[in-house]
């Protein structure tokens, strides 16, 4: 069974970083392409960003919103994904799902909760 | 990229049909075969539901299909049940290495 669980999410200042890690388990990880997507209370759905798997490169892609700002990394060692936000803006507060996929969103895990304010 | 767009709402009576669409351009629906589907009941993740336009993962109703004409993406749910109550999401790989998703659609089951 695939399972994927984020954590580091939290209250944070305007223009501080955090960083969310996603520890993954129930398939090989380095296979896959690795995504986080969030969701900003009571919208929709936006994609955050992927990183291919080392496979295909072991780039990453970013929405405009983020660009420059968010970095996604993985340690296919340690089947984990993490994603480090800088430069945090008070319109990033969202639930931050990871997930397995990037074409695909195959699985999505339980997701964290950011909240930057001051 | 600007959002695909989909009703905001629809709703449907027990073992009736529904039909979400998703509209976007030639530089995602219209270029690529990767449009999926996601439901996310209220309060829970979303999961995927329709893949690659109408493939079904493992362990999804067969109630579930998708289809693709142009730049439009649909999903049909068939016998409908209390169950599907959820928000559904739409998503397509983008011309420009980019996942684009539309804005989600509000499925009540009356």
């Amino acid at each position: 069974e695939v399972q994927l669980v984020e954590s580091g999410g939290g209250l944070v200042q305007p223009g501080r970083s955090l960083r969310l890690s996603c520890r993954a388990s129930g398939f090989t990880f380095g296979d896959f392409a690795m995504s986080w997507v969030r969701q900003a209370p009571e919208k929709g759905l936006e994609w955050v960003g992927f990183i291919r798997s080392k496979a295909y490169g072991g780039t990453s892609e970013y929405a405009a919103s983020v660009k420059g700002r968010f970095t996604i990394s993985r340690d296919d060692s340690k089947s984990i994904a993490n994603l480090q936000m800088d430069s945090l803006k008070t319109e990033d507060t969202a639930v931050y799902y990871c997930i397995r996929g990037a074409v695909t969103t195959w699985d999505w895990g339980q997701g964290t909760l950011v909240t930057v304010s001051s | 990229q600007s959002a695909l767009t989909q009703p905001a709402s629809v709703s449907g009576s027990p073992g009736q049909s529904i039909t979400i669409s998703c509209a976007g351009t030639g530089n995602d629906i219209g270029d690529f075969n990767s449009v999926s589907w996601s439901q996310q009941p209220p309060g829970k993740a979303p999961k995927l539901v329709i893949f690659d336009v109408s493939n079904r993962p493992s362990g999804v109703s067969d109630r579930f299909s998708g289809s693709k004409s142009d730049n439009t993406a649909t999903l049909t749910i068939s016998g409908l049940q209390a169950e599907d109550e959820a928000d559904y999401y739409c998503s397509s790989y983008t011309t420009s290495s980019t996942l684009v998703f539309g804005g989600g659609t509000k499925l009540t089951v009356l």
